[in-house]
């Protein structure tokens, strides 16, 4: 069955310090993969996606199809970045289309 | 402005009421979804739509129906409302998938059964 898993239900670093959130999946087919995020007090937004290889607000994702992970990491975390962090899986079945996401990490930036 | 919402934000019930969450989106995508999300726990799909007259069950059994008659509506219906059913209850909606498309979230109805 596909799903994802997040091993880390919550994460805090310092200011300043690198973040990794980790994000394993499994799925038979070719992944789509993406990293949601909910600030406090605001509604769950999609962060980035690993097709378009970007970085966002210093966040980066790698598809490591070996090790079938999908990271998200920012080499210097800063407050606003706590928050409520989602990787999600897009599948395909019988073309019906729909994102499985993991449990979420809650990531807190100390000062 | 294009936007997805959902109403109530909050709502607590009695037991065995009736109850319909509304979601409405302004941004003309086909597909719709519900997901149930309970308190850290992950986000499970329950039912979704690719259009008008087409809903699905998801992954998650769920006691709820929903309906898609407009292409920007997707109410979800719970016929007699049990404590089991609080959770937090959020609506997505999505255009025809290709490469760089995204799910749009609504804020979401907090929902709780006493």
């Amino acid at each position: 069955a596909q799903r994802v898993t997040q091993p880390e239900k919550l994460l805090s670093v310092f200011k300043g310090a690198p973040v990794e959130l980790k994000c394993n999946y499994s799925y038979s087919g070719s992944p789509e993969l993406f990293w949601y995020v909910q600030y406090s007090r605001q509604r769950l937004q999609l962060l980035l996606r690993h097709i378009s290889r970007e970085s966002i607000k210093g966040f980066t994702a790698d598809l490591n199809k070996g090790e079938t992970s999908f990271h998200l990491k920012k080499p210097f975390a800063q407050e606003e970045d706590s928050a409520m962090y989602y990787c999600a899986l897009r599948q395909t079945i019988q073309g019906a289309q729909k994102l499985v996401f993991g449990q979420g990490t809650r990531l807190t930036i100390n000062p | 402005e294009a936007d997805i919402y959902q109403t109530p934000r909050y709502l607590v019930i009695g037991t065995g009421k009736k109850i319909t969450l509304e979601c409405s989106q302004t941004m003309g995508h086909d597909k719709m979804y519900w997901y149930q999300q309970d308190p850290g726990m992950e986000l499970h799909l329950i039912h979704y739509s690719y259009g008008v007259n087409s809903t699905e069950k998801g992954d998650l059994s769920s006691e709820s129906t929903v309906s898609r008659i407009r292409t920007e509506h997707f109410p979800l219906t719970l016929e007699s409302a049990r404590p089991s059913h609080t959770s937090q209850y959020l609506c997505a909606s999505s255009p025809r998938w290709s490469m760089n498309t995204e799910a749009f979230f609504g804020q979401g109805t907090r929902l709780t059964v006493v």
